[in-house]
């Protein structure tokens, strides 16, 4: 079950908090998204990175910010400010083709 | 921007018996029709995906078929097995994940 590594698998944040959820991948590919699935919904777009030291707001990156210092990897943090932060994250690539999403395994995010 | 609209949002069919799950899009330039398939507890799959300039595409016991002119498209599983179940997610995008934009999902229930 390789390829694109999520990490916790289950987090908890507090009021007021900023959380990091690990994404790391060893596909090689230059582009990684980030994906909010809430239940009965599909999956929405937040960030995504088409190669290192950059990265482009998607629907819903209010709340949300992220990092691409390393082609491998792409954090996202979930600040104070997005209220409604609870939500299973899922972390994604695509090679050369930039159509075909390989996903993570997810992080479920809850409020305490 | 894209809306894409996925029905039904539950399906169950007794084993053997074949699945249609439907969808429309709202972007006429809209090209490229992925089908993800996201079995409990793990990440989701592309199972099948179609171009504009194809009507129909078959791989074994799926086939999604496009209809240009209504904008919709429709995954089809026959001679279905326990181990379909899962929620499917249909997707439309003009080139590239970054403008992909999925359904809200179909959850298969396949009873034996």
């Amino acid at each position: 079950d390789g390829g694109i590594t999520q990490s916790p698998k289950y987090l908890f944040r507090k009021e007021g908090q900023n959380v990091t959820l690990s994404c790391e991948q060893n596909l090689n590919h230059d582009a990684m998204y980030w994906y909010r699935q809430d239940p009965g919904q599909g999956l929405r777009l937040i960030y995504y990175s088409q190669i290192v030291n950059d990265f482009q707001k998607g629907d819903i990156a209010e709340g949300y910010s992220v990092s691409r210092e390393k082609k491998e990897s792409f954090p996202l943090t979930v600040t104070s400010a997005q209220k409604n932060p609870t939500a299973f994250y899922l972390c994604a690539s695509t090679g050369t083709g930039r159509e075909k999403l390989f996903f993570g395994s997810g992080t479920q995010l809850s409020v305490l | 921007g894209e809306n894409v609209e996925q029905h039904p949002s539950t399906l169950s069919v007794q084993e053997g018996d074949s699945a249609v799950i439907k969808c429309t899009y709202s972007d006429s330039a809209s090209n490229y029709f992925p089908w993800y398939k996201q079995e409990l507890g793990k990440r989701p799959q592309l199972i099948i995906d179609i171009r504009s300039n194809v009507g129909e595409k078959k791989d074994q016991r799926i086939a999604v078929t496009l209809n240009k002119t209504a904008k919709h498209f429709s995954l089809h599983i026959t001679e279905t097995q326990p181990e379909d179940s899962a929620v499917y997610f249909c997707a439309a995008s003009q080139g590239g994940a970054n403008n992909l934009f999925f359904g809200t999902g179909t959850r298969l229930t396949v009873i034996p």
